[in-house]
């Protein structure tokens, strides 16, 4: 079975552009989360979906936001980038039952200039 | 809300040896799950071990065993036999009941382990 795919791998803009970034689940799972990690604030949860319904909000700013789609691949999308938002960004899927474990892609590195 | 601490920022062993990391959390929940997550330099998080917080048995995974105490609100990890592929930031992480089959997933800063040759 195919594990948890993010694209782009790596990605570089600059501040005031907006970014959108792809999930694609470990098949049959029907939720993704999304995760921000920086070496300051460590891994800080930013959404979770399940079949195409947000269930969980982390404490981001609205310019974070996201969707999934009807074959639960999920984008996440962040405008008006600041510097700050230098990060990876991981996604991880889970069938969505009750205490299922996250299972984690490679992460996206997008990188603010 | 709940924490999670991981008090070691940073431990090395020597190859072969066993290493016990260190976690604790605090919650008033009685209904939930822990993990730890490995982190090596490719940066992929890969779960390493689960516990459900209703099992008194200690979950074990090969090389890879916990001490779950659950009055104590500590879930440590320990390591046996340490290979150098063991080299990895390690997450210990608490999910949280929300309601149905809905949980939150939080994570701990991390242990940066290093395993010497």
């Amino acid at each position: 079975k195919a594990g948890v795919t993010q694209t782009p791998r790596y990605l570089i803009k600059t501040r005031g552009q907006q970014v959108t970034l792809s999930c694609s689940p470990i098949s049959g799972h029907r939720s993704v989360s999304w995760y921000q990690q920086t070496p300051g604030q460590g891994l800080q949860f930013l959404f979770e979906y399940f079949s195409e319904t947000q269930r969980n909000k982390g404490n981001f700013p609205g310019r974070f936001s996201g969707r999934q789609f009807s074959n639960s691949r999920s984008e996440m999308n962040v405008s008006t980038l600041e510097l700050g938002d230098s990060a990876l960004y991981l996604c991880a899927s889970s069938r969505g039952t009750a205490g299922d474990s996250r299972f984690f892609g490679p992460g996206t590195r997008l990188t603010v200039l | 809300a709940q924490t999670v601490t991981q008090s070691q920022p940073e431990m090395s062993v020597q190859e072969a040896e066993t290493v016990t990391l260190s976690c604790t959390y605090d919650t008033s929940e009685n209904n939930y799950y822990l993990f730890w997550y490995k982190q090596p330099p490719s940066r992929q998080m890969i779960l390493v071990i689960r516990q459900e917080a209703y099992k008194q048995q200690n979950a074990t995974e090969n090389r890879f065993s916990v001490n779950f105490q659950k009055a104590a609100k500590s879930f440590s990890l320990k390591i046996s036999d340490s290979q150098l592929g063991d080299t990895a930031m390690y997450f210990c992480a608490f999910m949280k009941p929300l309601g149905g089959s809905n949980y939150k997933l939080t994570f701990g800063k991390g242990t940066l382990l290093t395993v010497n040759p």
